[in-house]
């Protein structure tokens, strides 16, 4: 069965540093892999996505992903992240067989300025 | 703009009652799903259409849940006895990347 698995349940940062946020999908055939956030009180938002070519995605907000096929990783960074990033962040992945988006369990990110 | 529109944005009600929430996307679509998340959790697919067809349902959508998409253009999710168990965001979504809307807080009392 399809399932995409984030590492960090809750992280803490402060202003300026980089962040990685992993996500890992098992999965064997062709997928779409998306990116969403989540601020406080607000509804999903798309981040970024991959569909095909360049396995590096940029996003929105200076966030960049890097689509791993080997390792089935689709990992989330960010060089230098601010207070307002401050979010919870959703990896996804869309199979074009289920048609369905499979959410990981999310990562609560928490900047302090 | 998240290409979807929810209804209500927020419904209270008391256990047993029966709640309908709706969806209708801001342009066509053939495709529109249904998820829910819970405090704290990533959104869980519930159901999804293809056009007026629906083409899945999740084993957590039980006999009380129903969803419909009669023209293929909004849709209706419908709760039977409600549980305090449903409370949650459900969430609608149309188009393969998934805009995503603005959800409906549903809280039973």
């Amino acid at each position: 069965a399809q399932s995409v698995s984030q590492h960090n349940h809750h992280v803490i940062l402060s202003e300026a540093a980089s962040l990685e946020l992993g996500c890992n999908y098992s999965y064997g055939g062709t997928v779409n892999l998306f990116w969403y956030v989540q601020y406080p009180g607000q509804h999903l938002q798309l981040l970024l996505k991959y569909f095909s070519g360049d396995p590096l995605v940029k996003g929105i907000k200076g966030f960049e992903a890097e689509f791993i096929k080997s390792k089935f990783s689709f990992n989330l960074r960010k060089p230098s992240v601010q207070w307002s990033d401050t979010a919870e962040y959703f990896c996804a992945v869309f199979s074009g067989n289920t048609g369905k988006l499979i959410f990981g369990q999310g990562t609560t990110l928490q900047v302090k300025p | 703009d998240t290409g979807v529109s929810q209804n209500p944005r927020h419904k209270i009600t008391k256990r047993g009652q029966n709640v309908t929430f709706r969806c209708d996307p801001i342009s066509e679509h053939n495709r529109l799903y249904w998820y829910r998340q819970t405090l704290g959790q990533g959104p869980e697919f519930l159901t999804y259409f293809q056009n007026e067809a629906q083409l899945e349902k999740s084993r957590l959508l039980s006999d009380r849940f129903s969803a419909e998409r009669p023209k293929g253009s909004f849709s209706t999710l419908e709760i039977q006895r409600t549980e305090q168990g449903d409370s949650a965001m459900y969430l609608c979504a149309v188009a393969g990347e998934l805009f995503f809307g603005e959800g409906s807080r549903l809280t039973v009392l």
